[in-house]
């Protein structure tokens, strides 16, 4: 594997359901990203892993949960979410080094969608 | 807060040039970014500015004026391939990143 890649592609679950987004990259970098795409909405930063440390979280509800057990691996656990949750959920790594860090690399995506 | 701003569509045929601005507010600004994105596929980097000036990466070149806030994407030679969305972002402390909401490009035959 290369890359950023994400599991699974594609996602149903109901509001009640616990599923969790799993994320692994392989280019030896140190920052990892959670990012939603929405239609007709700018890509919106969730959260934001710096050396396994979450140095972000953008006003995210709680029922999104970020884990970040070593710089190569970033999940995102769901529960209770809301139809309003449905949209292409990104991960992203880039160098990450505490300086100015610009190119991002993201996964494929997991296109999420609560019934 | 931050907040970008781009055209939500923009046309062109094969072989021409085509420019696609980024007015961007924002405190603590590193530099701008350009991503593009083809349906159903991941956002791939295209360039960065951090500095003023013309930044040429073959047939994309971008552009930043700092004391405007204003970036460009400029598109040379036009392909059928260059059909996709095309976003600005901006940097700022840390690893923090704010994108624009994209301007879908259609290249006409």
């Amino acid at each position: 594997e290369t890359g950023v890649t994400q599991t699974p592609r594609h996602l149903v679950m109901g509001m009640t359901n616990k599923k969790s987004l799993k994320c692994e990259q392989h280019l030896g970098h140190n920052a990892m990203y959670w990012y939603k795409q929405s239609a007709k909405k700018p890509l919106e930063l969730m959260f934001v892993y710096n050396f396994k440390e979450q140095t972000e979280n953008n006003s995210v509800p709680s029922r999104f949960s970020p884990e970040c057990p070593n710089s190569s691996h970033l999940f995102l656990h769901l529960h209770t979410l809301q139809p309003e949750d449905s949209a292409l959920y990104l991960c992203a790594s880039s160098q990450g080094a505490g300086g100015e860090d610009y190119e991002q690399f993201f996964g494929p995506g997991t296109r999420l969608t609560v019934l | 807060g931050q907040s970008l701003e781009q055209p939500s569509e923009v046309t062109a045929v094969e072989g021409a040039i085509v420019q696609i601005n980024c007015t961007y507010q924002t405190s603590g600004f590193y530099g701008l970014s350009w991503y593009q994105q083809h349906d159903g596929g991941a956002p791939t980097f295209l360039s960065y500015n951090a500095l003023d000036g013309l930044e040429e990466t073959g047939r994309f070149s971008s552009f930043l004026s700092r004391s405007d806030s204003y970036g460009y994407l400029l598109l040379q030679e036009l392909q059928m391939k260059d059909s996709a969305s095309y976003f600005c972002a901006v940097s700022y402390y840390g690893q923090n990143f704010v994108f624009g909401p994209g301007t879908r490009l259609s290249v006409l035959p």
